[in-house]
């Protein structure tokens, strides 16, 4: 199975900052990675796919690059209703996995 | 507009079996491959199951694999995931999701079941 970690997995940052999260897979996916946006309660929210396509409707100051094993999701300048748990995602191969999650917080 | 509503959930005890359906709208169903992934309280999400738009194809993960069954019903835009032999470890809210196009990149989710074996 491939695993994904993400890096940090808690982070805290103020309203406006830029902010970068990396998905390290175990073995290479090609650009086979998405992102997802959890908020408490509520059912993820695809965000970015294919490493860095943006989901139709997801804001511009969320971007996505890499290919083959390290991958980065970042937020250009936070705003408040970023503040949520990101996951990502390979389809690479089955099993499909995720990451195990990063938490952003409100400094 | 897509909409994905799930039922069944409930409580169950260890090595019972309970039965997920999610109501599709909003788009073609028999066109799409469906997903069910869960998530236990204060966990990670976990990939289950996913399921070929003619219900020819199934995958599953290992942890579920003898255990699980996803379905489908074409004619009444409805999946299902029929649990048998449940576990204390199978305790997650449950959301059925839609695959995008014929790939495996989740782009809508319900609003999930919440499912807890206990006895």
């Amino acid at each position: 199975d491939i695993q994904l970690t993400q890096s940090p997995s808690f982070l805290s940052a103020s309203v406006g900052d830029r902010v970068t999260i990396t998905c390290r897979a175990s073995q290479g996916i090609r650009n086979y990675l998405a992102w997802y946006q959890q908020k408490p309660g509520k059912a993820p929210k695809l965000l970015i796919y294919t490493a860095s396509i943006l989901q139709s409707g997801v804001p511009s100051r969320f971007s996505g690059s890499g290919s083959g094993t390290e991958f980065t999701l970042t937020i250009s300048s936070l705003q408040p209703e970023d503040f949520a748990t990101y996951y990502c995602q390979q389809r690479n191969s089955y099993p499909i996995t995720f990451g195990q999650g990063t938490r952003l917080d409100i400094k | 507009e897509v909409q994905l509503v799930e039922s069944g959930g409930g409580l169950v005890q260890p090595g019972g079996s309970l039965r997920l359906s999610c109501a599709a709208s909003g788009f073609t169903f028999n066109n799409y491959w469906m997903s069910w992934v869960r998530q236990a309280p204060g966990k990670g999400l976990e990939w289950v199951a996913n399921i070929k738009p003619d219900g020819s194809q199934e995958y599953y993960v290992d942890s579920v694999k003898g255990r699980f069954t996803i379905s489908r019903d074409n004619a009444k835009n409805s999946l299902h995931l029929q649990m048998n032999s449940l576990r204390a470890e199978d305790t997650s809210v449950y959301y059925c999701a839609k695959l995008q196009g014929t790939s495996t990149i989740f782009d809508y989710w319900g609003q999930g079941t919440l499912v807890t074996v206990s006895s």
